[in-house]
């Protein structure tokens, strides 16, 4: 299974962009990238996933470089409910199981 | 329903004793996933369904440890003779056959105290 590393914290103001980058050099070639966002005393929530180059929805956005050796979550114009835990995830196809690692804990500040 | 299911929403339980702690997937979803959270830790993977195939067991951390999903829907974590370190979290997510990817959908959880 394809370990991934992040920060693991990261402060931000509401309004400004975030980006946190994941590392995951030893991502397979039928692995996708995929984030979860957390909140105290709840599940984990998907926000987007990807495979390569960019993805966007209505909540982030995902940049995946070539090589797909890291990814970048950006979270635009974040506000003080973003405050979260942020997990990057790379698994997929036949992959039996997801291995969550810390976590990026992003704290949004007034 | 709607989402993921879980009950109860918190066990409190004393040491030595049996709990059973149940997970209702989202409906037509074939993979079945439980994880265990200890306070302010990451998830950690326990055991995994997908179908009629047996289950991935190898996250389990101990014979205490099990699980079953009866017909392929609901699904029940059993931990037998509870100790103290086995408070936590623990979630279970369900993820949908036709989903190639692994976008899993997480219930509430269930918060293990054992006193």
């Amino acid at each position: 299974l394809a370990k991934t590393t992040q920060p693991i914290s990261m402060d931000s103001y509401e309004g400004q962009e975030v980006n946190i980058t994941c590392s995951h050099n030893n991502i397979a070639t039928n692995d996708y990238i995929t984030w979860y966002q957390q909140f105290p005393s709840q599940g984990p929530r998907f926000i987007i996933q990807g495979y390569k180059t960019k993805v966007t929805n209505e909540v982030a956005s995902l940049f995946i470089p070539a090589d797909r050796k890291s990814s970048t979550l950006s979270l635009p114009r974040v506000s003080l409910s973003d405050t979260a835990v942020y997990y990057c995830l790379v698994g997929g196809g036949s992959a039996r199981q997801l291995t969550f690692g810390s976590g990026t804990q992003l704290t949004v500040l007034p | 329903g709607a989402g993921v299911s879980q009950s109860p929403s918190n066990k409190v339980t004393e040491k030595g004793k049996d709990v059973e702690l149940r997970c209702d997937p989202i409906s037509g979803h074939t993979a079945l996933y439980w994880y265990r959270q200890s306070l302010g830790q990451g998830l950690e993977f326990l055991i995994y369904f997908q179908g009629n195939s047996a289950p991935d067991k190898s996250g389990l951390p101990s014979d205490r440890f099990s699980a079953e999903r009866t017909g392929g829907s609901v699904s029940t974590l059993t931990i037998q003779r509870t100790q103290q370190e086995d408070s936590a979290v623990y979630l279970c997510a369900s993820r949908g056959v036709a989903a190639l990817t692994d976008t899993q959908y997480f219930g509430p959880g269930t918060r293990l105290t054992v006193l």
